[in-house]
């Protein structure tokens, strides 16, 4: 079975400095690899995705993630953090059944200070 | 108007009481889920539709039931309410992105059982 471990409850960065939200998965077959973010009372929102190609993947919002099948990382980045970044950060995995599902992480909150 | 929306936004129940979670969707998806999120583990997957005469468990069905009354809406039964069905429920859709299934989600519904 699929799973995704986000290995940090919590970041924390001062805005303007990069950031990084890590995630590593585990997937039979080709990995299809999602970020959403998640603001407080609202929903999911989609980030950005792997499918296949660049390593290096561009989103929503300034954001990247660096694939990494080597190391099975999926980690999020921006180089300059926003006070309106702060959000809850879920990495997830598709699954290769016929399901077709989404595992998800446990999901890190990510805290920008002023 | 929102592609995926969710009915009540917020209910709270008592322990025994029969719930149902209404989702709707404009986004002319054949594939529907609904996800429940908890704290410090993310999203799991309760049940999932691939069309109107398709319904399948997810992790964690038990104590729940579907219904997929029409390609755009796909209820979310308790027949029988218990205070550890308390989170946070979540409906996605996905579409005809046959590789990467990107999954949308409507703004949660926030269930309580007392």
């Amino acid at each position: 079975a699929q799973s995704v471990a986000q290995p940090e409850d919590q970041v924390n960065v001062a805005e303007g400095n990069p950031l990084t939200v890590k995630c590593t998965y585990s997937v039979s077959g080709n990995p299809y690899l999602f970020w959403y973010v998640q603001y407080p009372n609202r929903g999911l929102q989609f980030l950005l995705k792997y499918i296949t190609g660049d390593n290096l993947v561009k989103g929503s919002y300034g954001f990247e993630a660096e694939f990494n099948k080597s190391q099975t990382s999926f980690h999020l980045k921006k180089p300059s953090a926003l006070v309106s970044d702060s959000a809850l950060y879920f990495c997830a995995v598709r699954d290769n059944t016929g399901r077709r599902a989404l595992t998800f992480g446990s999901g890190t909150r990510l805290q920008v200070q002023p | 108007d929102a592609d995926v929306t969710q009915t009540p936004r917020n209910r709270i129940t008592k322990t025994g009481k029969r719930i149902m979670l209404e989702c709707s969707q404009t986004k002319g998806h054949d594939r529907m889920y609904w996800y429940r999120q908890d704290p410090g583990l993310g999203l799991r997957l309760i049940y999932y539709s691939f069309d109107v005469k398709d319904i399948n468990k997810g992790e964690i069905s038990d104590g729940y039931s579907v219904s997929r009354q029409a390609q755009a809406k796909f209820s979310l039964s308790l027949e029988s309410a218990i205070p550890n069905q308390t989170a946070l429920y979540f409906c996605a859709t996905s579409g005809p992105e046959a590789l990467t299934d990107t999954q949308y989600f409507g703004p949660g519904t926030r269930l309580t059982v007392l």
